[in-house]
């Protein structure tokens, strides 16, 4: 089945405690994308990477490193959390970077900072 | 850097009418609007999109139309069902694959 993963997809961690999200995908897909979702922010694009090592700040990438190693695979890297860090966090990806083409998400790891 | 407005906020229509959500773009070097929609608890999915060569799209019930001179573009929802009710969100990106997203809006179809 095709599909975007995540995981965890729940975790509860303290400030300054490194972590890191995973995400695969099994598309062979080229473009693959961070999110968090905040109540009332919408969605805001935190990195980007339009192939194998190659990466892009988005909008809001203060606090977060990524790195993109392989094809299907772009870990999103929290070296020391805080509390602002708490999110709803979305992997996507799609099929060729710079096309009009569908980004297909993950779904979803709830983040707490405490 | 670009900017995207999105409204309402929150939108509820009887069952059965239409309902449509406005978006404006700041950066007039987007060129894709996807718009996606999200129920309760689930990812983000896309249901239309638009490229800036194109006025209007339709999709069954769904149509999205840009105005490139105004830099905004509207989702339209005709014949509203229960199964419409979700957050919907609209986006603007570049040809360097930066995406803005709208803050969403929430839409409730009452029976």
């Amino acid at each position: 089945e095709a599909q975007v993963t995540q995981n965890p997809r729940y975790l509860i961690t303290v400030t300054g405690k490194k972590l890191t999200v995973t995400c695969s995908q099994n598309m062979n897909h080229e473009y693959m994308s961070w999110y968090r979702q905040d109540p009332g922010l919408g969605l805001r694009q935190i990195y980007y990477s339009m192939n194998v090592e190659v990466t892009d700040k988005g909008d809001v990438p203060e606090g977060y490193k990524v790195s993109r190693k392989e094809k299907r695979n772009f870990p999103l890297i929290l070296e020391s959390p805080s509390p602002n860090q708490t999110s709803l966090y979305f992997c996507a990806s799609k099929d060729v970077a710079g096309g009009y083409n569908e980004q297909f998400f993950g779904p979803g790891t709830r983040l707490t900072v405490l | 850097g670009e900017n995207v407005e999105q409204h309402p906020s929150t939108l509820s229509v009887q069952e059965g009418d239409s309902a449509v959500i406005k978006c404006t773009y700041s950066d007039s070097a987007s060129n894709y609007f996807p718009w996606y929609k999200q129920e309760l608890g689930k990812r983000p999915q896309l249901i239309i999109d638009i490229r800036s060569n194109v006025g209007e799209k339709k999709d069954q019930r769904i149509a999205v139309t840009l105005n490139k001179t105004a830099k905004h573009f509207s989702l339209h929802i005709t014949e509203t069902q229960p199964e419409d009710s979700a957050v919907y969100f609209c986006a603007a990106s570049t040809w360097d694959d930066k995406i803005i997203f709208g803050k969403g809006t929430r839409l409730h179809i009452l029976p």
